[in-house]
Parts: C-alpha cells; structure tokens; sequence
C-alpha cells in the first residue's frame, strides 16, 4: 500500500548540530509540506514543495531548509539546531492542487538539548 | 496570508452529546475546509471537507457548515462517543489556486465523558 513515512520517529541532538529530517512518500504525490506541532500553536508550515526542484517557505521558515530531487522524499534540514525548534515535525503529501487527500506521516519527537 | 481562528480551545461533553467547533478564517480567496482529528501520539487525519460552493457536509454523525460571507464554518459531532476524544484541526486553502497550501487553526481538545 503507498504511504509516507518519517524517519527517525525520535531525535535528541545538541544545540548547533545540523539534523536532517527524512519524508518518503509512495503516493506518487506532487505536493508535499513540512509542519510543526507545538502546543498552544496548533500546526505551523514550515516549507513545501509543488514538485522536484519547487521549494516554497511557510510561515517558520527561518532556521529550516528543504530540498525537492525526486517526486518522493523531501527531507528537511535544521542547519544550526536550537532549542527552540524542539518540537514534533509532521511531513504531509497531497495530489495536485485540490489537496483532497492530503496525508500525514507518523511524525519526528526532535527534542535539542 | 491566511489565518484561521479556532474555539473553543477545549471542550468538555458528556457521551451522547453534541460538540460543535468554530473556525473563521481571513483570505476570501480559501475555497477548501477540511477538518482532522489527532488522537493522542498519532498522526493528523482527515475526516470531512466542505468546499466553497457548498454549504453543509454530512457524513454519519459529523457535519460542516460553511458560511462564506461570514467567512466561517463549524464542526458539529452528534451522538458523542468516547472514542470521538481527540484534538480537532480545522484548515483552510486557496485549493487550486496558485499558493495552495493548508493554513490549520491551533486545536481544539475535545473530551467526551462517559
């Protein structure tokens, strides 16, 4: 069955250290999103991809980066890690542009210490 | 860019009940309502959409109104049932649009008492 999938599903890692967050998707899916989950914050967009080689900021965009090679992974990346981007990160894919089935992974518990 | 306000924050029900959530949002351009429900350590899913040239959804016991001049819509749950206890999103976007992308309001936590 196609999914999408996050790994790792927990991650502690020191303040300055760059991580790299991995999403996967097998839907074949044209959009895919970063958010983060706090509390008190709902879901924030963090950055998002229409296709290979789009990339778009959302709105917590800074201290993120992503990049889109191929139709099924975008991995997002914390260049310089800080507390404050401890948090639970959802990666989400959607078909084209009327997002009727936009899916979540299972979610990254990224706890910098 | 868009915002979307979400209330209540929490909200309490005895099974049986009904639940209703509110959410208005900002960008008359959004055209795609979703909501989704996070159990506890679990992933966001979908379980109703309304677009803009619809006012009421139905499936079983959940249903979303949508006013657009108003530029709000609402989740209503009949019939409550524990395993209903979740956090609820609602979302908004400009669906086809040329940003299209999910603006989500912040919560709401909803426990329903047996």
């Amino acid at each position: 069955d196609a999914e999408i999938t996050q790994s790792p599903r927990h991650k502690i890692t020191e303040t300055g250290r760059q991580v790299t967050l991995a999403c996967h998707q097998t839907w074949n899916h044209n959009n895919m999103f970063w958010y983060r989950q706090d509390l008190g914050h709902g879901l924030r967009l963090i950055h998002y991809s229409y296709g290979v080689q789009d990339t778009n900021k959302g709105e917590v965009s800074d201290g993120y980066s992503v990049s889109r090679s191929n139709t099924e992974d975008l991995p997002l990346t914390l260049e310089s890690a800080a507390s404050s981007q401890t948090s639970v990160y959802f990666c989400a894919s959607s078909r084209d542009r009327d997002l009727t089935e936009a899916f979540f992974g299972q979610g990254t518990r990224l706890t910098v210490v | 860019g868009e915002n979307v306000e979400q209330h209540p924050s929490t909200l309490s029900v005895q099974e049986g009940d009904s639940a209703v959530i509110k959410c208005t949002y900002s960008d008359s351009a959004s055209n795609y309502f979703p909501w989704y429900k996070q159990e506890l350590g679990k992933r966001p899913q979908l379980i109703i959409d309304i677009r803009s040239n619809v006012g009421e959804k139905k499936d079983q016991r959940i249903a979303v109104t949508l006013n657009k001049t108003a530029k709000h819509f609402s989740l209503h749950i009949t019939e409550t049932q524990p395993e209903d206890s979740a956090v609820y999103f609602c979302a908004a976007s400009n669906s086809g649009g040329s940003n299209y992308k999910l603006t989500f309001g912040k919560g709401t936590l909803l426990t329903v008492n047996p």
